[in-house]
């Protein structure tokens, strides 16, 4: 089955820096990458996603980029503020596979 | 709009004590999952209904574990008996698509089961 590694699973960056939360994956059929915001006491939000077909999307802030060759992708947030503090999941499908997670603190 | 409920927030229980999860879903929302989310990792697939058809329960431990969604609505997860191991947090989500994946998926807040 489908096998995805996150990292770092902690990340702390000064507000205004960026951050980069990386994920690979193991299923070379894979086509869909969604990345989730998982903030205390609630369920995953979607935050951005990225099929097979496409290299790199961004929404705002917010990037991600895939590389099907290495089986890599990535999140890439720009100008972080304090409301980007979450716990943040990679996944990928065919039977969506969740990564371990990445806490990442903004510091004021 | 109306997101994804679920019930009760929280449980406690004892082992080999049975508990229920009910969800509700968005309207609308053909699509109907239950994840188990284990403190410190990340959501892992139980069961995924299309409609009231089972689309893959491959990773519910069936020994113990049980889901219906009878008319294709609300859904119950059930667990019995209880074991130590299935204290976590039990994630229901929609989506409104036909059983495809890359479908977005809506979470609700989820259960956090204690079993002690």
């Amino acid at each position: 089955g489908e096998n995805v590694e996150q990292h770092p699973s902690t990340l702390s960056v000064q507000e205004g820096d960026s951050a980069v939360i990386k994920c690979t994956y193991s299923d070379s059929a894979s086509n869909y990458f969604p990345w989730y915001k998982q903030e205390l006491g609630k369920g995953p939000q979607l935050i951005i996603d990225i099929r097979s077909n496409v290299g790199e999307k961004k929404d705002q802030r917010i990037a991600v980029t895939l590389n099907k060759t290495a089986k890599h992708f990535s999140l890439h947030i720009t100008e972080t503020q304090p409301e980007d503090s979450a716990v943040y999941f990679c996944a990928a499908s065919r039977r969506i596979t969740f990564g371990t997670g990445t806490r990442l603190t903004i510091i004021p | 709009e109306a997101g994804v409920a679920q019930s009760p927030r929280y449980k406690i229980i004892e082992k080999r004590q049975s508990v229920a999860f009910w969800c509700n879903p968005i309207s609308g929302h053909a699509t109907l999952y239950w994840y188990q989310q284990i403190l410190g990792q990340g959501p892992k697939l139980l069961i995924q209904f299309q409609n009231n058809g089972v689309v893959d329960d491959s990773q519910l431990p069936k020994d113990r574990f049980s889901a219906e969604r009878l008319k294709g609505v609300d859904s119950t997860l059930k667990i019995q008996p209880a074991k130590l191991e299935d204290s976590a947090v039990y994630l229901c989500a929609s989506s409104l698509g036909g059983g495809s994946l890359d479908n977005e998926q809506f979470f609700g807040p989820g259960t956090r089961l204690t079993v002690l």
